[in-house]
């Protein structure tokens, strides 16, 4: 079975240039969820989804940062503009939402010079 | 803000040692999970414990879920090569959807 699907697996860009992570979840899983890594921090929540409908943005940093789910199949995580201190490691993860047990995708790397 | 302090941050070993690792928070938890994660890897789920005072065995790793479902402890007997990497617990709460993770442990071996 497929895990959850994150690309792409690195992504290098210039400050003040749009990203987009993309995320396939888990056939079946009802609730997505997007986080942020980094060695100072470690794993924050930025916003989950269930059944493709935004319920938690209170993570999001700030208006730079936007997410959507068109579908069950599909999300995407906006940055725009991008800056410096937004590199970090982006995982993507989905569950079944009855107790809480998620999956994680293998992360994007996110390096903004 | 429900808060997960996992200690200690580091923990270097030697291979065959026995470790503990521990997870406290001063909320109740409904459900209290560990995850493995190996770098450049996403998170793996080890363990969901989900009763006070649960202990669940997963070949050499034990897992405890304290009484009063605020804590719990991750202990690895006989330590090999393959259980480095960054332990992470993560509390649920009543939702059921939302996970609150710690800072993680990290493991690592000495030559």
């Amino acid at each position: 079975d497929a895990g959850v699907i994150q690309s792409p697996r690195h992504e290098v860009t210039e400050m003040g240039q749009e990203v987009t992570l993309r995320c396939k979840p888990i056939s079946g899983h009802n609730s997505l969820f997007w986080y942020r890594q980094t060695m100072m921090r470690g794993l924050e929540l930025l916003i989950y989804f269930n059944n493709n409908v935004p319920i938690d943005d209170s993570g999001m940093p700030e208006d730079r940062f936007s997410a959507k789910m068109p579908n069950a199949s599909f999300s995407t995580l906006k940055i725009q503009p991008s800056e410096p201190r937004d590199s970090a490691v982006y995982f993507c993860a989905s569950s079944l939402g009855r107790i809480g047990e998620q999956y994680f995708g293998p992360g994007t790397r996110l390096t903004v010079t | 803000t429900q808060l997960l302090e996992q200690s200690p941050q580091f923990l270097s070993i030697q291979e065959g040692e026995n470790l503990t690792v521990y997870c406290n928070s001063s909320s109740v938890f409904s459900s209290l999970q560990w995850y493995r994660q190996e770098p450049g890897e996403g998170p793996v789920l080890l363990v969901t414990v989900v009763t006070g005072g649960e202990v669940k065995k997963l070949k050499r790793l034990t897992f405890q879920f304290g009484d009063a479902r605020k804590d719990s402890s991750l202990h690895i007997t006989a330590a090999q090569p393959g259980d480095t990497g960054l332990y992470l617990c993560a509390g649920g709460g009543g939702s059921n959807y939302k996970l609150t993770f710690g800072k993680g442990t990290l493991l690592t071996m000495n030559p």
